[in-house]
């Protein structure tokens, strides 16, 4: 079975531009989530979603962070404009459940991490 | 809110040591809890879990149990290796908003 795959792994960027990253999850798996892992800390939670519609996007800043899985597949998390503090690994996860029904393990990509000069 | 309370300081053992990482929550309901590992230049995945009070969760010579009592799951190996050097996540999933709360996790060396 494949992994949660994410492109790219590595992404610098001069603040004030623009980034996007992409998450493929497991086949099948009906909720994907964003993380945001900066150096040193845990992972924390952008936003998630179960199938295409957003359960959870309380912490994500939206005024320059945006993400969509249109088709309850693959989604893509966009960063416009960076700012320095964005530097930190973007974590996409998947999970076999629907939100609320405590299946509970999170399946993770790789990362991708982001640097912003 | 959920949050996650680990050990930040980084542990060095010496292989065959006995290993300990604190862990407690603050949550409502009945979280279930997990340990998640991320070996180095990997992501993160699944090491363990418990899913109600007094469960235990073991993988791999790691076991926690889920003491709600004291709203804790450390996590504990009788003999490290090598190999188990990583970083540990403490974390629990409110089974109610299906909301995942991580710590900050631990970051373990063994020493040969």
């Amino acid at each position: 079975e494949a992994g949660v795959a994410q492109s790219p792994r590595y992404k610098i960027i001069e603040k004030r531009q623009s980034v996007a990253f992409w998450c493929n999850p497991i086949s099948g798996h009906a909720t994907l989530y964003w993380y945001q892992q900066i150096l040193g800390q845990g992972p924390k939670l952008l936003i998630q979603f179960q199938n295409n519609g957003v359960v959870d996007d309380s912490q994500l800043p939206k005024d320059r962070f945006s993400a969509e899985r249109l088709k309850g597949v693959d989604s893509t998390l966009k960063i416009q404009p960076a700012k320095l503090e964005d530097s930190a690994v973007y974590l996409c996860a998947s999970s076999s459940g629907l939100a609320g029904d405590g299946t509970g393990e999170l399946f993770f990509g790789e990362g991708s991490r982001l640097t912003v000069l | 809110g959920d949050s996650v309370t680990q050990m930040e300081e980084p542990v060095t053992l010496s292989e065959e040591a006995f290993l300990t990482i604190n862990c407690t929550y603050t949550a409502t309901g009945y979280p279930s809890l997990f340990w998640y590992v991320q070996y180095p230049g990997e992501g993160l995945q699944l090491l363990l879990k418990a899913t109600k009070a007094d469960d235990k969760g073991s993988n791999k010579g790691f076991e926690a149990t889920y003491r709600k009592e004291t709203t804790s799951f450390h996590l504990e190996k009788g003999s490290v290796q090598v190999s188990d050097s990583a970083v540990y996540f403490c974390a629990l999933l409110n089974t109610n908003a299906g909301k995942s709360t991580f710590g900050d996790g631990t970051t373990l060396t063994v020493k040969p």
